[in-house]
């Protein structure tokens, strides 16, 4: 069974510009989460969905970032314009079900310069 | 505000030495309290995962050993080896509320010298 998969694993931006990171989960996983993990600091909730549903948004920063969930498969998560504090590693995870084991994918670090 | 706090953010143990990494947390919702190891150029992976009914559980050289009272939990290692070298993280959910949200603690790195 492949693993939580994510693209690209490194990204670096300049100020100001678009970013667009993708997390493929498990196959057959309805719960996609995102995390964020800023140098130094604990990985932080970003955003759940359920299916192509937005569970719970709370964890994310500001109207710059964007998730989509569509068709309930892979997710995206856009950073638009990017700015120097979003740099940090995205981490995104999968799970049968809330009361499951989430499984991470390995990250994409994205530097904004 | 950081609902969970995790100390120390590096060790360092010599082979075949217990490795302790501890947590405490203050919301006394969380019912689910997982340890994630994390190797450099992947993401975490659960480790071993407790629940507050209990106050220790083994998982081959991994115990979590819980304090409800305290709420405070910890990770022992033992007779730790190189291969134990990574990130660990501590992380508490209350899986009812929260829908499965983890909040992680800073991590601790591990260096495990042969």
């Amino acid at each position: 069974e492949a693993g939580v998969t994510q693209f690209p694993s490194h990204s670096v931006i300049e100020k100001g510009q678009t970013v667009t990171l993708r997390c493929d989960p498990i196959s057959g996983h309805d719960n996609l989460y995102w995390y964020r993990r800023v140098m130094g600091k604990e990985i932080k909730f970003l955003l759940h969905f359920v299916k192509e549903s937005k569970q719970d948004e709370s964890g994310m920063p500001n109207n710059r970032f964007l998730a989509e969930r569509t068709g309930g498969t892979y997710s995206t998560l856009k950073v638009q314009p990017a700015e120097l504090e979003d740099s940090g590693v995205y981490f995104c995870a999968s799970s049968r079900g809330t009361v499951y084991e989430q499984f991470f994918g390995p990250g994409t670090r994205l530097t904004v310069l | 505000q950081q609902q969970v706090k995790q100390s120390p953010q590096s060790l360092i143990v010599q082979k075949g030495g217990i490795s302790i990494i501890n947590c405490a947390y203050e919301n006394t919702a969380f019912d689910y309290f997982p340890w994630y190891q994390q190797f450099p150029g992947k993401g975490p992976a659960l480790l071993i995962a407790i629940r507050p009914d209990v106050s220790e559980k083994k998982e081959g050289r991994f115990t979590i050993s819980f304090n409800k009272s305290a709420k405070q939990f910890s990770l022992h290692i033992m007779d730790s080896q190189p291969g134990d070298s990574a990130t660990y993280f501590c992380a508490a959910s209350n899986r009812g509320s929260t829908l499965g949200r983890l909040y992680f603690g800073r991590g601790t790195q591990l260096t495990v010298w042969p």
